[in-house]
């Protein structure tokens, strides 16, 4: 089964509209942490925001907020006043198993966000 | 600000050659690794090392090797490069935590022909 699941391959929004991006995940670690990063067609991976499996508030950063509802396993981002320098992929990836020695992310296929003026 | 450097940006090699990318971290961060990113896939995990002297495995490390040189630097070696090796390599490291995001390098691009 995999474990980070981005249903959308592409999505358009309207310059200064919200825009949600889904992110369904799958662990069996009561432990797990989940990260967005973007990707812009220049390659760097940006880190955005992240959410802890223990977190009771969803987390924001600026623009940026999660939408954390754990008994449904997701994990989905909103980004709020879209720009037109939102356009780019998205990724949500997941931690588990940070205190049994693990530390790497598993990553899904990624969203391809564009933003139209 | 260097944060994750990787060399070098672009390669282009045969089949059967090898090569070595390197990647170094000025953030005295305890973890590397090393993913790779197919077009329009998300990042896999190649190898990573969780702290000086210790490697482990990750989903796709078959004709890989990593040195975890000292703490600042995590190379990557391929042996006998194949076609099924082009792809785009990043190199990452983190900081102690369950919160703390990866940071990544701006990746080297990679050709096999």
């Amino acid at each position: 089964a995999q474990k980070i699941t981005q249903t959308q391959p592409g999505m358009f929004v309207q310059e200064k509209e919200a825009v949600t991006l889904d992110c369904t995940y799958d662990t069996s670690d009561p432990s797990y942490g989940l990260f967005w990063y973007k990707q812009p067609s220049s390659g760097e991976m940006i880190f955005l925001i992240y959410q802890g499996s223990y977190d009771q508030q969803n987390a924001t950063e600026g623009r940026y907020s999660l939408n954390f509802q754990k008994a449904r396993k997701s994990a989905n981002l909103v980004i709020s006043a879209s720009q037109l320098g939102d356009s780019a992929m998205y990724f949500c990836a997941m931690r588990e198993g940070y205190y049994t020695g693990r530390r790497a992310l598993t990553f899904g296929s990624g969203t391809r966000l564009q933003v139209q003026p | 600000n260097a944060g994750v450097t990787q060399t070098p940006k672009f390669q282009v090699l045969k089949t059967g050659q090898s090569m070595t990318l390197q990647c170094a971290q000025d953030m005295n961060h305890n973890s590397m690794y090393w993913y790779r990113q197919d077009p329009g896939m998300g990042l896999r995990l190649i190898y990573y090392s969780a702290s000086e002297g210790t490697t482990d495995k990750g989903e796709v490390p078959n004709g890989y090797n990593v040195s975890r040189l000292n703490k600042r630097e995590f190379s990557l070696r391929l042996e006998s490069a194949a076609p099924s090796q082009t792809s785009v390599y990043f190199c990452a490291s983190s900081d102690r935590g369950p919160d703390q995001p990866q940071h990544f390098g701006d990746g080297t691009r990679l050709s096999i022909l």
